[in-house]
């Protein structure tokens, strides 16, 4: 799987959209990108993922650089309770004979009031 | 409410004892995993299981086993428990094979004395 880089933290204001940014620049043709976010002793929590396209759900938008080298997660109004790690993982898609997910150390968001 | 669930929530294990961590998903997922997470190290898998009635290797098995004789469960066992393997572990599961889309419970903290 390719390697990603991500800030290892960022601050956002309370109400304002906040801007995750991640580097994949080894991202091969087959491979999806997928963010994760785990708030304070929780487990890890799946935000979106995508191939090329931009995506959104009620979460989050992905926003996917027409090389595929780098990415933006974007959660729109944060609140305070979006203060988490946030991983960026980039794999081959949902298929057999790949099953490592390997969360990095991702980007710690600070949301402040 | 639909998920995963792991048990014990935190134990306190004396060196040399042996321990199974409980996972049960209530999803119908086939594929399930156990993570470990260390401070600066990140998550790392340790087992995994596409399907009932197989399992896998991750990047970090020694020390444990696994065995998934239904869909539903995913038992992790310590069969002598070293202070190295104090850490938060975590089950995870998902419905494609290829581990993208996960869902995680909320984690057991074992301290191993």
């Amino acid at each position: 799987d390719a390697k990603t880089t991500q800030p290892p933290s960022m601050d956002c204001a309370e109400g304002r959209a906040a801007n995750l940014p991640c580097n994949h620049s080894t991202i091969s043709g087959n491979e999806y990108v997928y963010w994760y976010r785990q708030i304070h002793s929780q487990g890890p929590q799946y935000i979106i993922h995508g191939l090329k396209n931009n995506e959104t759900n009620e979460m989050a938008s992905l926003i996917i650089t027409e090389d595929r080298k780098s990415s933006t997660l974007i959660l729109p109004h944060a609140t305070l309770r979006d203060t988490a790690v946030y991983y960026c993982i980039v794999r081959v898609g949902p298929n057999f004979g790949n099953e490592k997910l390997t969360f990095g150390t991702g980007t710690r968001l600070t949301i402040i009031p | 409410i639909a998920g995963i669930t792991q048990a014990p929530t935190s134990q306190i294990l004396a060196a040399g004892r042996r321990m199974t961590l409980r996972c049960t998903q209530d999803m119908r997922h086939n594929a399930m995993y156990w993570y470990r997470q260390d401070l600066g190290l990140g998550l790392r898998l340790i087992h995994y299981s596409n399907t009932a009635g197989t399992t896998g290797k991750g990047e970090v098995p020694d020390g444990y086993s696994v065995s998934r004789a239904n869909t539903d469960d995913f038992p992790l066992t310590l069969a002598s428990a070293v202070p190295s393997q104090t850490s938060v572990y975590f089950c995870a599961s998902s419905e494609e094979g290829g581990a993208g889309k996960l869902f995680f419970g909320s984690g057991t903290q074992l301290s191993v004395l």
